[in-house]
């Protein structure tokens, strides 16, 4: 079972700041949250990956709580390309096996 | 593109056959992986590869057979097709010794559909 709970869906108006909601309750130490979208018919891409601080980079921004059982992925400034399936993980770094995706967030934007 | 590809895009097959769907790589990443996406599940993990010639069961294994002989292919044979097998199949590749991130690239998929 996945270690992450995300709300089905979300719809969001253009060119505003969308946020997608992670719950990781049972994260541990040393695991990591990762995210990754994947638009219709595409395979998955990655999009940022965090441990405790809150991390930026050109696609996104990642804010994880301060007990790090949940966390948000921002994309300030949502275009029609963003419609896709956003992916919460948790996984420690080094560890490749059993990554476990759930269902993800389904995110409309609307023009 | 981080240079993994995946044949055939499509196919379609009957019943009983056997099916192998071929991922390559030119990348050199050390683990390869095979998922499924179907409609209600997500993305589930087959099985999947860290080196040449280890690999280990994932979530939905049974019915699937891997093999990695080299590097850079990751063979996934179903040995007899059924239909609960119709699905999209992805691979993907990530390396623990590159990079800062480990992230997990994925191919552009096969979708198979079993009659």
């Amino acid at each position: 079972d996945a270690k992450t709970t995300q709300p089905p869906s979300m719809d969001c108006a253009e060119g505003r700041a969308a946020n997608l909601p992670c719950n990781h309750s049972t994260i541990s130490g040393n695991e990591y949250v990762y995210w990754y979208r994947q638009i219709h018919s595409q395979g998955p891409q990655y999009i940022i990956h965090g441990l405790k601080n809150n991390e930026t980079n050109e696609m996104a921004s990642l804010i994880i709580t301060e007990d790090r059982k949940s966390s948000t992925l921002i994309l300030p400034h949502a275009t029609l390309r963003d419609t896709a399936v956003y992916y919460c993980i948790v996984r420690e770094m080094n560890r490749d096996d059993k990554i476990i995706f759930g269902k993800g967030t389904r995110l409309h934007i609307l023009p | 593109d981080a240079g993994i590809t995946q044949s055939p895009r499509h196919k379609v097959t009957e019943t009983g056959t056997p099916v192998t769907l071929r991922c390559h790589q030119t990348e050199n990443h050390r683990y390869m992986y095979w998922y499924r996406q179907d409609p209600g599940h997500g993305l589930r993990l087959i099985h999947y590869s860290y080196g040449v010639k280890d690999t280990d069961k994932g979530e939905v294994s049974d019915g699937y057979s891997v093999s990695r002989s080299k590097t850079e292919d990751f063979l996934l044979t179903l040995e007899s097709a059924t239909s609960s097998q119709t699905s999209v199949y992805f691979c993907a590749i990530s390396d623990p010794d590159r990079g800062r991130s480990n992230e997990q690239f994925f191919g552009p998929g096969t979708r198979l559909t079993v009659l």
